[in-house]
Protein backbone atom coordinates (compact mmCIF):
# COMPACT_ATOMS: atom_id res chain seq x y z
CA UNK A 1 0.00 0.00 0.00
CA UNK A 2 1.17 3.20 -0.78
CA UNK A 3 1.16 6.22 1.92
CA UNK A 4 1.96 10.00 1.45
CA UNK A 5 2.45 11.80 5.02
CA UNK A 6 2.61 15.73 5.02
CA UNK A 7 2.59 16.15 9.08
CA UNK A 8 2.85 20.04 8.38
CA UNK A 9 -1.27 21.06 8.88
CA UNK A 10 -0.54 24.53 8.68
CA UNK A 11 2.58 26.78 8.15
CA UNK A 12 2.42 30.71 8.52
CA UNK A 13 5.61 32.72 7.82
CA UNK A 14 6.15 36.58 6.82
CA UNK A 15 6.67 37.23 3.57
CA UNK A 16 10.69 36.65 2.50
CA UNK A 17 11.11 34.06 5.04
CA UNK A 18 12.25 30.78 3.78
CA UNK A 19 10.19 27.62 4.28
CA UNK A 20 10.06 23.94 3.49
CA UNK A 21 7.14 21.62 3.48
CA UNK A 22 8.10 18.28 4.60
CA UNK A 23 6.99 14.86 2.35
CA UNK A 24 7.53 11.15 3.59
CA UNK A 25 6.10 8.76 1.57
CA UNK A 26 5.87 4.79 1.91
CA UNK A 27 5.82 2.29 -0.89
CA UNK A 28 6.32 -1.13 -2.06
CA UNK A 29 7.02 -1.03 -5.44
CA UNK A 30 10.94 0.36 -6.60
CA UNK A 31 9.65 2.54 -8.99
CA UNK A 32 7.36 4.70 -8.44
CA UNK A 33 7.13 8.97 -8.91
CA UNK A 34 6.86 11.63 -6.45
CA UNK A 35 4.80 14.73 -7.05
CA UNK A 36 4.12 18.10 -5.51
CA UNK A 37 0.72 20.09 -6.61
CA UNK A 38 -0.25 23.89 -5.66
CA UNK A 39 -3.73 24.30 -4.77
CA UNK A 40 -4.24 28.36 -4.48
CA UNK A 41 -7.85 29.74 -2.97
CA UNK A 42 -9.18 29.68 -6.42
CA UNK A 43 -9.32 25.55 -6.41
CA UNK A 44 -7.47 24.97 -9.37
CA UNK A 45 -4.80 21.95 -8.84
CA UNK A 46 -0.83 23.21 -10.27
CA UNK A 47 1.27 20.65 -11.20
CA UNK A 48 4.83 21.73 -9.62
CA UNK A 49 7.25 18.93 -10.25
CA UNK A 50 7.25 14.76 -11.26
CA UNK A 51 10.58 13.02 -9.75
CA UNK A 52 10.82 8.95 -10.66
CA UNK A 53 12.56 6.86 -7.78
CA UNK A 54 15.93 6.69 -9.97
CA UNK A 55 16.26 10.64 -9.92
CA UNK A 56 17.44 11.32 -6.93
CA UNK A 57 19.06 14.47 -8.28
CA UNK A 58 17.71 17.79 -6.49
CA UNK A 59 15.93 20.12 -8.65
CA UNK A 60 15.83 24.00 -8.26
CA UNK A 61 13.38 26.27 -10.23
CA UNK A 62 13.56 29.65 -9.67
CA UNK A 63 12.63 30.35 -5.36
CA UNK A 64 11.34 26.74 -5.70
CA UNK A 65 14.05 23.75 -4.90
CA UNK A 66 13.29 20.07 -3.79
CA UNK A 67 14.96 17.39 -2.20
CA UNK A 68 14.66 13.94 -2.61
CA UNK A 69 16.10 11.51 -0.26
CA UNK A 70 15.31 7.85 -1.21
CA UNK A 71 16.93 6.65 2.24
CA UNK A 72 14.93 8.58 4.27
CA UNK A 73 11.99 8.44 1.69
CA UNK A 74 11.09 12.06 1.53
CA UNK A 75 10.82 14.87 -0.90
CA UNK A 76 10.66 17.85 0.46
CA UNK A 77 10.20 20.90 -0.77
CA UNK A 78 11.64 24.59 0.18
CA UNK A 79 10.27 28.03 -1.03
CA UNK A 80 12.86 30.39 -0.73
CA UNK A 81 11.86 34.21 -0.15
CA UNK A 82 8.09 33.42 0.14
CA UNK A 83 5.48 35.75 -1.34
CA UNK A 84 1.85 36.55 -0.30
CA UNK A 85 1.21 34.42 -3.75
CA UNK A 86 3.07 31.45 -2.37
CA UNK A 87 -0.20 31.30 -0.24
CA UNK A 88 -2.37 27.87 -0.81
CA UNK A 89 -2.31 24.70 0.23
CA UNK A 90 0.42 22.12 -0.99
CA UNK A 91 0.00 18.53 -1.69
CA UNK A 92 2.62 16.23 -2.50
CA UNK A 93 1.80 12.74 -4.36
CA UNK A 94 2.85 9.63 -5.04
CA UNK A 95 2.22 7.08 -7.81
CA UNK A 96 3.89 3.29 -8.82
CA UNK A 97 5.83 3.80 -11.58
CA UNK A 98 4.61 0.63 -13.77
CA UNK A 99 1.32 -0.28 -15.01
CA UNK A 100 -1.61 0.78 -14.95
CA UNK A 101 -3.31 4.19 -14.85
CA UNK A 102 -1.92 6.98 -13.21
CA UNK A 103 -4.16 7.28 -9.86
CA UNK A 104 -1.39 9.27 -7.34
CA UNK A 105 -1.94 8.67 -4.01
CA UNK A 106 -2.31 12.05 -2.20
CA UNK A 107 -1.20 13.67 1.26
CA UNK A 108 -3.52 15.65 3.46
CA UNK A 109 -1.87 18.75 2.00
CA UNK A 110 0.04 21.72 4.18
CA UNK A 111 -1.33 25.08 3.94
CA UNK A 112 1.12 27.90 3.15
CA UNK A 113 0.05 31.32 4.71
CA UNK A 114 1.87 33.83 3.33
CA UNK A 115 1.92 37.47 5.14
CA UNK A 116 2.79 40.09 4.13
CA UNK B 1 -2.34 25.49 -24.28
CA UNK B 2 -5.50 23.52 -24.51
CA UNK B 3 -5.87 22.35 -20.96
CA UNK B 4 -8.74 20.21 -19.38
CA UNK B 5 -11.82 21.42 -19.33
CA UNK B 6 -14.69 20.76 -16.41
CA UNK B 7 -18.55 21.94 -16.63
CA UNK B 8 -20.08 23.27 -15.35
CA UNK B 9 -17.42 25.07 -12.56
CA UNK B 10 -19.98 25.75 -10.07
CA UNK B 11 -23.43 23.42 -9.65
CA UNK B 12 -26.01 23.63 -6.61
CA UNK B 13 -28.18 21.01 -6.37
CA UNK B 14 -30.95 19.79 -3.58
CA UNK B 15 -31.23 16.17 -1.89
CA UNK B 16 -31.94 13.55 -3.85
CA UNK B 17 -31.39 15.38 -7.27
CA UNK B 18 -28.94 14.04 -10.14
CA UNK B 19 -26.19 15.78 -11.31
CA UNK B 20 -24.01 15.56 -14.06
CA UNK B 21 -20.43 16.28 -14.54
CA UNK B 22 -18.31 16.95 -17.68
CA UNK B 23 -14.37 16.69 -18.49
CA UNK B 24 -12.28 17.09 -21.72
CA UNK B 25 -9.24 15.85 -21.79
CA UNK B 26 -6.44 17.53 -23.73
CA UNK B 27 -6.52 16.64 -27.04
CA UNK B 28 -4.83 13.10 -27.95
CA UNK B 29 -4.92 12.17 -24.04
CA UNK B 30 -6.79 8.76 -23.95
CA UNK B 31 -7.14 8.81 -20.04
CA UNK B 32 -9.32 10.36 -17.76
CA UNK B 33 -9.63 10.27 -13.71
CA UNK B 34 -12.25 11.41 -11.37
CA UNK B 35 -11.60 12.88 -8.24
CA UNK B 36 -13.08 14.13 -5.22
CA UNK B 37 -12.01 16.73 -3.09
CA UNK B 38 -14.33 17.52 -0.03
CA UNK B 39 -13.83 20.52 2.30
CA UNK B 40 -10.18 20.47 3.65
CA UNK B 41 -9.49 17.34 2.57
CA UNK B 42 -7.10 15.56 0.27
CA UNK B 43 -8.31 14.66 -3.44
CA UNK B 44 -9.71 11.03 -3.64
CA UNK B 45 -9.10 8.71 -6.65
CA UNK B 46 -12.83 8.04 -7.79
CA UNK B 47 -12.48 5.95 -11.15
CA UNK B 48 -10.61 6.18 -13.98
CA UNK B 49 -11.23 5.23 -17.80
CA UNK B 50 -8.68 4.54 -21.09
CA UNK B 51 -9.75 4.36 -24.18
CA UNK B 52 -13.47 4.45 -23.25
CA UNK B 53 -13.37 1.69 -21.03
CA UNK B 54 -13.23 1.74 -16.95
CA UNK B 55 -9.66 1.05 -15.79
CA UNK B 56 -9.54 1.71 -12.09
CA UNK B 57 -11.85 2.16 -9.44
CA UNK B 58 -11.40 3.52 -6.44
CA UNK B 59 -14.12 4.59 -3.51
CA UNK B 60 -16.78 6.31 -5.87
CA UNK B 61 -20.23 5.53 -4.25
CA UNK B 62 -22.97 3.21 -5.95
CA UNK B 63 -25.33 6.46 -6.52
CA UNK B 64 -22.04 7.48 -8.88
CA UNK B 65 -21.34 6.13 -12.74
CA UNK B 66 -19.04 7.52 -14.62
CA UNK B 67 -18.18 6.78 -18.64
CA UNK B 68 -15.89 7.82 -21.58
CA UNK B 69 -16.98 8.63 -24.91
CA UNK B 70 -16.26 8.41 -28.24
CA UNK B 71 -14.53 11.61 -28.39
CA UNK B 72 -12.44 10.91 -25.06
CA UNK B 73 -14.86 13.33 -22.62
CA UNK B 74 -15.90 11.49 -19.83
CA UNK B 75 -19.47 12.77 -17.88
CA UNK B 76 -19.73 11.55 -14.00
CA UNK B 77 -23.41 11.25 -13.03
CA UNK B 78 -24.47 11.46 -9.86
CA UNK B 79 -28.01 10.42 -8.22
CA UNK B 80 -29.98 11.05 -4.69
CA UNK B 81 -27.11 13.47 -4.09
CA UNK B 82 -26.47 13.65 -0.14
CA UNK B 83 -25.39 16.56 1.41
CA UNK B 84 -22.20 14.62 2.32
CA UNK B 85 -21.22 14.85 -1.81
CA UNK B 86 -20.83 18.43 -1.47
CA UNK B 87 -17.23 18.35 -2.49
CA UNK B 88 -14.90 19.98 -5.73
CA UNK B 89 -14.97 17.36 -8.04
CA UNK B 90 -11.61 17.13 -10.84
CA UNK B 91 -11.22 15.53 -13.60
CA UNK B 92 -7.51 14.73 -15.05
CA UNK B 93 -5.96 13.46 -18.33
CA UNK B 94 -3.01 11.57 -19.22
CA UNK B 95 -1.14 11.00 -22.58
CA UNK B 96 0.25 7.43 -23.56
CA UNK B 97 3.42 10.06 -25.24
CA UNK B 98 4.31 11.20 -21.71
CA UNK B 99 3.65 6.90 -20.54
CA UNK B 100 1.05 8.23 -18.19
CA UNK B 101 3.46 9.74 -15.89
CA UNK B 102 2.06 13.11 -15.59
CA UNK B 103 -1.91 13.77 -15.10
CA UNK B 104 -2.95 17.46 -15.71
CA UNK B 105 -6.36 18.35 -13.87
CA UNK B 106 -8.83 20.45 -14.44
CA UNK B 107 -10.12 23.62 -12.70
CA UNK B 108 -12.63 21.72 -10.97
CA UNK B 109 -16.30 21.36 -10.62
CA UNK B 110 -17.91 22.84 -7.41
CA UNK B 111 -21.01 21.19 -6.21
CA UNK B 112 -23.01 22.27 -3.40
CA UNK B 113 -25.87 20.00 -2.53
CA UNK B 114 -28.37 22.21 -0.07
Amino acid sequence: AQKVTQAQTEISVVEKEDVTLDCVYETRDTTYYLFWYKQPPSGELVFLIRRNSFDEQNEISGRYSWNFQKSTSSFNFTITASQVVDSAVYFCALRKGSGGSYIPTFGRGTSLIVHP
Amino acid sequence: AAGVIQSPRHLIKEKRETATLKCYPIPRHDTVYWYQQGPGQDPQFLISFYEKMQSDKGSIPDRFSAQQFSDYHSELNMSSLELGDSALYFCASSSPSRGRTEAFFGQGTRLTVV
